[in-house]
């Protein structure tokens, strides 16, 4: 079975700041994809990164980053100098390569106070 | 870019009434799913759809929940008898495979509020 965890419930940055929004997970499969996706006020669910098992590189796009440690089975995403706009909520997802279908964590809601 | 969209965006019934979502995924996608998110919560999965057919489902998805591809757009979730606690947003999503990427593009969900 797979397991996503994001312990962070809420976090509360104010505007520049960094933040790190943490996710854990756990499989049994040694092929799998992981996501992160992103929940505006709006409500839609936005795709923002997919990494495979086999790629640890390390992923930067303007302000966000990706970490993917397979040894400590995480994949955390940071966020530099955050802005009002980032405020939302996060969600990290894991899908193992014998399956198509994406278990989501809890999520973690970030509030970034101008 | 091309887009899952749903509608309605918002829809409120009366408990027992039945419900009809409808979702059209990006046209050269094969798998659909439906999700749903009780406020505050968690994305669950609910079914995924492929070939004109259930593939998948969770046990959220019992009886009174189907899926419906119509026509060669659209998809389709119908509950039959609404209870308060299916009262949530429903997001269905879209993806061209399982191999490979296979990332999901979800629609902007459609909000049902149960009375």
């Amino acid at each position: 079975a797979q397991k996503v965890t994001q312990a962070q419930t809420e976090i509360s940055v104010v505007e520049k700041e960094d933040v790190t929004l943490d996710c854990v997970y756990e499989t049994r499969d040694t092929t799998y994809y992981l996501f992160w996706y992103k929940q505006p006020p709006s409500g839609e669910l936005v795709f923002l990164i997919r990494r495979n098992s086999f790629d640890e590189q390390n992923e930067i796009s303007g302000r966000y980053s990706w970490n993917f440690q397979k040894s400590t089975s995480s994949f955390n995403f940071t966020i530099t100098a955050s802005q009002v706009v980032d405020s939302a909520v996060y969600f990290c997802a894991l899908r193992p390569g014998g399956s198509y279908i994406p278990t989501f964590g809890r999520g973690t809601s970030l509030i970034v106070h101008p | 870019e091309p887009e899952v969209t749903q509608t309605p965006s918002h829809q409120v019934t009366q408990m027992g009434q039945e419900v009809i979502l409808r979702c059209v995924p990006i046209s050269n996608h094969l798998y659909f799913y439906w999700y749903r998110q009780i406020l505050g919560q968690k994305v669950e999965f609910l079914v995924s759809f492929y070939n004109n057919e259930i593939s998948e489902k969770s046990e959220i998805f019992d009886d009174q929940f189907s899926v419906e591809r119509p026509d060669g757009s659209n998809f389709t979730l119908k509950i039959r008898s609404t209870k308060l606690e299916d009262s949530a947003m429903y997001f269905c999503a879209s993806s061209v495979g399982t191999g490979g990427t296979g990332e999901l593009f979800f629609g902007e969900g459609s909000r049902l509020t149960v009375l």
